[in-house]
């Protein structure tokens, strides 16, 4: 089975300009979390979707940041303007559906944005 | 609210140096889950342990092993004979059930370097 994958692995743009992240989570995962890693700093949750809802998206930073997940199924997460101090790794986690006991995350390879 | 200390920043050992990486969290809940994952330079997060928060046995993994204490909200992790390969960040985490699926919190990561 398949597990998290997010692309592109690497990205490294100029500060202003726009950053798309994708997020492929396990198939018949409804949960998908967006988290980040900005240098020397803890992971930290940014949303959360429940299918293509947003559960929680306490964690954004601020509204130059766009998550989606249409249909359900993989997300994307816009940064755009891009900034300095958006630089970081971007973690995407999926897990299985609402109601069971336990719901592992289980963690894709993340993203590594680099702002220039 | 969760939160995750790892009071250490960066550690250095000399190869096959036992090395203690320290975890402590905070929570008002009495069901909730513990983890490690491993960071290495390549990025990705590796899954190390999962423990739940009603079994307090200690475990061993190879050259892992980890201590769970209630008492005193902590969840160390030792690696035994230090290596080269061991080199990475390390994150504690915890995560509380809420609404039928996990908020993880991590802590800020322990970045160990072994030197050979």
């Amino acid at each position: 089975e398949a597990g998290v994958t997010q692309f592109p692995s690497h990205s490294v743009i100029e500060k202003g300009q726009t950053v798309t992240l994708r997020c492929d989570p396990i198939s018949g995962h409804d949960n998908l979390y967006w988290y980040r890693r900005v240098m020397g700093k803890e992971i930290k949750f940014l949303l959360h979707f429940v299918k293509e809802s947003k559960q929680d998206e306490s964690g954004m930073p601020n509204n130059r940041f766009l998550a989606e997940r249409t249909g359900g199924t993989y997300s994307t997460l816009k940064v755009q303007p891009a900034e300095l101090e958006d630089s970081g790794v971007y973690f995407c986690a999926s897990s299985q559906a609402a109601g069971m006991r336990y719901n592992e995350q289980f963690f894709g390879p993340g993203t590594r944005l680099t702002v220039l | 609210a969760q939160k995750v200390t790892q009071a250490q920043t960066e550690i250095s050992v000399v190869e096959k140096e036992d090395v203690t990486l320290d975890c402590v969290y905070e929570t008002r809940d009495t069901t909730y889950y513990l983890f490690w994952y491993k960071q290495p330079p390549s990025g990705e997060l590796v899954f190390l342990i999962r423990r739940n928060s009603f079994d307090e046995q200690n475990e061993i993994s190879g050259r892992y092993s980890w201590n769970f204490q209630k008492s005193t909200s902590s969840f160390n992790f030792t690696i035994t004979a230090s290596q080269v390969v061991d080199s990475a960040v390390y994150f504690c985490a915890l995560s509380e059930p809420s609404g039928g699926y996990q908020k993880v919190t991590f802590g800020t990561g322990t970045k160990l370097q072994v030197i050979p």
